[in-house]
């Protein structure tokens, strides 16, 4: 069972859009992680917040976590047609029990 | 560095056949990590192995074995291969989790993956 889920499944937006992808968990987690995959690639690790952080920044990408609602944001702003990929959550308490959601389809159009 | 390095990159088998996915990371990381991606349904973990000598088994291990004779090498084998098992393999490596102290110890860093056709 997947433990986090992205929404929306897909995503098209104009280079220089803001691009926002949620995700949702089930239980408790000690971090939640962001990945990017190009198609036909491996996953990239983008960022990780711990469960005792609300916000955290990283280049163009902003990430909230809200423990009460178990939910996160991953926030891209001013989107590049570079940025055309997919964005996983990854939640868990770590190591094996860091789970993948199924993930949002990022299209940005030049 | 390398990072994490599959082989073979793609695999056609008829069904039965055997093979072997190899996987390395240079990293000194323990954990070591096979997942198998399918349209629409994300990642799923395999197996995984926690240290040298160790594995065990993840979400969906029927049908496939490992071991991690070497701490840098990661074997996934699949003994008599089923069209079910079509799909995108990828390994991923990490340190300890989190309870190490080390903040990033929960970062995975994966592989390119191995597109497996089974028919």
């Amino acid at each position: 069972s997947q433990q986090g889920e992205e929404d929306p499944q897909a995503l098209s937006i104009q280079e220089g859009e803001n691009a926002t992808m949620n995700c949702s968990y089930k239980t408790s987690i000690n971090n939640l992680q962001w990945y990017r995959q190009n198609s036909g690639r491996g996953l990239v690790h983008l960022i990780l917040i711990r469960s005792n952080e609300r916000e955290k920044h990283s280049g163009r990408l902003r990430v909230t976590l809200d423990t009460s609602k178990k939910s996160s944001s991953l926030l891209i702003t001013a989107s590049r047609a570079a940025d055309t990929a997919s964005y996983f959550c990854a939640t868990g308490a770590g190591g094996f029990k860091t789970i993948f959601g199924a993930g949002t389809r990022l299209f940005v159009k030049a | 560095n390398a990072g994490v390095t599959q082989t073979p990159k793609f695999r056609v088998l008829k069904t039965g056949q055997s093979m072997t996915l190899l996987c390395a990371q240079d990293m000194n990381h323990e954990y070591m990590y096979w997942y198998r991606q399918d349209p629409g349904m994300g990642l799923r973990l395999i197996h995984y192995s926690v240290g040298e000598g160790t594995t065990a088994k993840g979400e969906v291990p029927d049908g496939y074995n490992v071991s991690r004779l070497k701490k840098q090498n990661f074997l996934l084998g699949l003994e008599s291969a089923a069209p079910s098992q079509t799909s995108v393999y990828f390994c991923a490596s990490s340190y300890s989790p989190s309870y190490s102290g080390r903040y990033d110890a929960d970062t995975q860093y994966f592989g390119p993956g191995t597109r497996l056709t089974v028919l």
